[in-house]
């Protein structure tokens, strides 16, 4: 059985960097074509991707957050860290990680795995 | 900041046929890039309902079909029952942005 779980904190100060950890099990990361995804949820809003790692540690970021964002992986803990640096309010949202299969030859198949998501508030 | 646009709502009553729209353009769906469709039952995650060229995940009924045409692409809902009331997005990949890139969101109300 395929899982992901997202983990952090749940209440920023804005400018502090935020650190999400999305521990998965039921496949490896160091299989080819694999990846796993960052993606975002404003209350009430629409879903938002941020970030991607594949098995080979390519990386891919939003062009709009992505001199905020900084994706890693530590195959042997199966985990992907996320770190957002200079918080803001507008970043409070619902973080998600999910996997993608067969990015080895295009952008894959579709987000089919999900985390259960961590909910992170920016407040003084 | 959604690069893909779809209807802020739909509605029908049980029983009958929604359709869904997701428009897009040259640099995602146009480009010939998958479109994937996800459910969103309320407070929770999104889940996979269809992956491009219609495939759809193990358990997902197949009242759910999806299609795709030029920029645009659509999901269908045939025999509309109460458990379908949920937010649905659809997805694609966008080459100009070198990423994935969400619908709008459309909530779906069973009357």
């Amino acid at each position: 059985q395929v899982t992901l779980r997202e983990s952090g904190p749940a209440l920023v100060k804005p400018t502090q960097t935020l650190t999400l950890t999305c521990t998965f099990s039921g496949f490896s990361l160091s299989t080819s074509g694999m990846c796993v995804n960052w993606i975002r949820q404003p209350p009430g809003k629409a879903l938002e991707w941020l970030a991607r790692i594949d098995w080979d540690d390519d990386k891919y970021y939003s062009t709009s957050l992505k001199t905020r964002l900084t994706i890693s992986k530590d195959t042997s803990k199966n985990q992907v860290v996320l770190t957002m640096t200079n918080m803001d309010p507008v970043d409070t949202a619902t973080y998600y990680c999910a996997r993608i299969r067969g990015v080895s030859s295009g952008p894959g198949s579709g987000m089919d795995v999900w985390g259960q998501g961590t909910t992170v508030t920016v407040s003084s | 900041q959604s690069v893909l646009t779809q209807p802020p709502s739909v509605s029908g009553a049980p029983g009958q046929r929604v359709t869904i729209s997701c428009t897009g353009s040259s640099s995602n769906i146009g480009a010939g890039y998958d479109v994937h469709w996800y459910q969103q039952l309320p407070g929770t995650a999104p889940q996979l309902l269809i992956s491009g060229n219609s495939n759809r995940p193990s358990g997902v009924p197949d009242r759910f079909s999806d299609s795709k045409s030029g920029t645009s692409a659509s999901l269908a809902i045939t025999g509309l029952r109460a458990e379908d009331e949920a937010d649905y997005y659809c997805q694609s990949y966008d080459t100009s942005l070198t990423g994935y890139v969400f619908g709008t969101g459309t909530k779906v109300t069973v009357l």
